[in-house]
């Protein structure tokens, strides 16, 4: 458990209204990643940070910001949500081991529906 | 293009033999990999990962094999558990501080 928490972990809106997920962090780490998970895809990139107010884009960016005001924290936007942008949402954050590996440990998930 | 490939999207095995999954990869930068277990409704947990410079890496049931000359690399379970069921992903790394994941594999276990 790398203490982070995810909010909400179940929403169901409509298309065309914002969302906000929040993802939190007690250890301070300075990497922190969204990904979305779909059928078929595996996990795909959003956006990441390396820290507080540095983002940067992932893969599949498009429709999508990300905000990080405090280490703690980082939140993940959609503007006006889309029917495409049903899918199980993770942030994950970034150990740098022994060995210099880069281990990503996962936050619970946000299950988003889109109507 | 994907730069993971998992060509394998499920597996079935019987409980107390081994679990081999499949890895493929077609970047030579990637500097280290990782296996990662995930369960209906919850995050993907981490199990074990491994150094470009190693090619084989342990951790009680669980052993990663590289071989970099083929881009390949391979998850054993010995023996598999009932417990194990569930979707296998593997993922890349390099100097960037990102993970490139493949698609994942669905193993099931059959007791």
């Amino acid at each position: 458990d790398a203490g982070i928490t995810q909010s909400p972990r179940h929403k169901v809106t409509e298309t065309g209204t914002p969302v906000t997920l929040r993802c939190h962090q007690t250890e301070n780490h300075r990497y922190m990643y969204w990904y979305r998970q779909d059928p078929g895809h595996g996990l795909r990139l959003i956006h990441y940070s390396y820290g507080v107010k540095d983002t940067d884009k992932g893969e599949v960016s498009d429709g999508y910001s990300v905000s990080r005001s405090k280490t703690e924290d980082f939140l993940l936007t959609l503007e006006s949500a889309t029917s495409s942008q049903t899918s199980v949402y993770f942030c994950a954050i970034s150990v740098t081991g022994l060995d210099r590996t880069d281990t990503q440990y996962f936050g619970p998930g946000t299950r988003l529906t889109v109507l | 293009d994907q730069q993971v490939k998992q060509n394998s999207p499920s597996l079935s095995v019987q409980e107390g033999r081994i679990s081999i999954l499949n890895c493929d990869y077609t970047n030579s930068m990637f500097d280290y990999f990782l296996w990662y277990k995930k369960y209906p409704a919850e995050g993907p947990t981490f199990l074990i990962s491994i150094s470009s410079i190693k090619d084989k890496n342990e951790d009680g049931r669980f052993t990663v094999f590289l071989n970099k000359s083929a881009k390949h690399l391979s998850l054993h379970i010995v023996p598999s558990q009932p417990g194990d069921s569930a979707v296998y992903f593997c993922a890349a790394g390099g100097s960037n501080y990102k993970l490139t994941f493949g698609k994942g594999t669905l193993l099931t276990v059959n007791p």
